[in-house]
């Protein structure tokens, strides 16, 4: 059974702070996936990871993967207050027809000014 | 642009009554999904439906069941409801399924609150 683990579960960070938040999962899989929710909020596509040694950046945030290691990490570089959410990582399941995503336990983000 | 549209938004229910979820996916999108989160909670897979065939399912209790119509929206209904079912049920749709091998992205619904009292 795939378990997906992030940490930290809660992470306060000040303005302009550089962090990463990690995402851990226990079996082989080839989609890795970020999102943003707001509180009460639906779930914001961030990033798609398909590849051992994926990278990729939007804005403040860059995502990676490492399949071998079954990790993937969402940096956060110069952090604002316009970052503060929930954050999720969920991987396919795989074998289905379609995406059965596991979702870890996720990461509330709060920045301070 | 488009996104996936759910109904109702809210719902309040008493217990061992019935509630129906809409879901209206992105056009052109033939797989929805249906997740339910928990207050605190992340996100638990209930079902999903490609080409309006049943394709996986989760963690969905037997008192649930769903179904994608011809024009490829879904509904979820629930029967009985307990106290436990209170949660926020998303539903999300994509492009194509993983057969097809293209990048499918999960793109979620605003949800739908349901509280059972």
């Amino acid at each position: 059974e795939l378990k997906v683990e992030q940490n930290p579960l809660f992470l306060s960070m000040q303005e302009g702070k550089n962090y990463t938040i990690y995402c851990n999962y226990s079996t082989t899989s080839d989609r890795l996936y970020w999102y943003r929710q707001d509180p009460g909020k639906s779930l914001e596509s961030l990033f798609v990871l398909l590849s051992n040694g994926a990278v990729k950046q939007e804005g403040r945030l860059m995502a990676s993967l490492d399949t071998k290691a079954r990790l993937s990490t969402l940096h956060i570089t110069a952090a604002v207050h316009d970052l503060s959410a929930t954050y999720f990582c969920a991987v396919d399941e795989g074998g289905g027809a379609t995406n059965k995503l596991i979702f870890g336990t996720g990461t509330l983000l709060a920045v301070q000014p | 642009a488009a996104g996936v549209i759910q109904s109702p938004r809210h719902l309040i229910k008493e217990k061992r009554e019935t509630a129906t979820l809409k879901c209206y996916p992105i056009p052109r999108h033939d797989t929805v999904y249906w997740y339910q989160q928990g207050p605190g909670q992340d996100p638990q897979f209930l079902i999903s439906f490609y080409e309006k065939m049943q394709s996986d399912k989760g963690s969905i209790p037997d008192r649930f069941s769903a179904q994608q119509f011809s024009d490829y929206h879904s509904e979820l209904n629930m029967s009985s409801l307990e106290l436990g079912d209170s949660a926020l049920y998303f539903c999300a749709s994509s492009p194509q399924s993983r057969l097809a091998g293209r990048t499918d992205t999960q793109y979620f619904g605003p949800g739908t609150r349901l509280t059972v009292l």
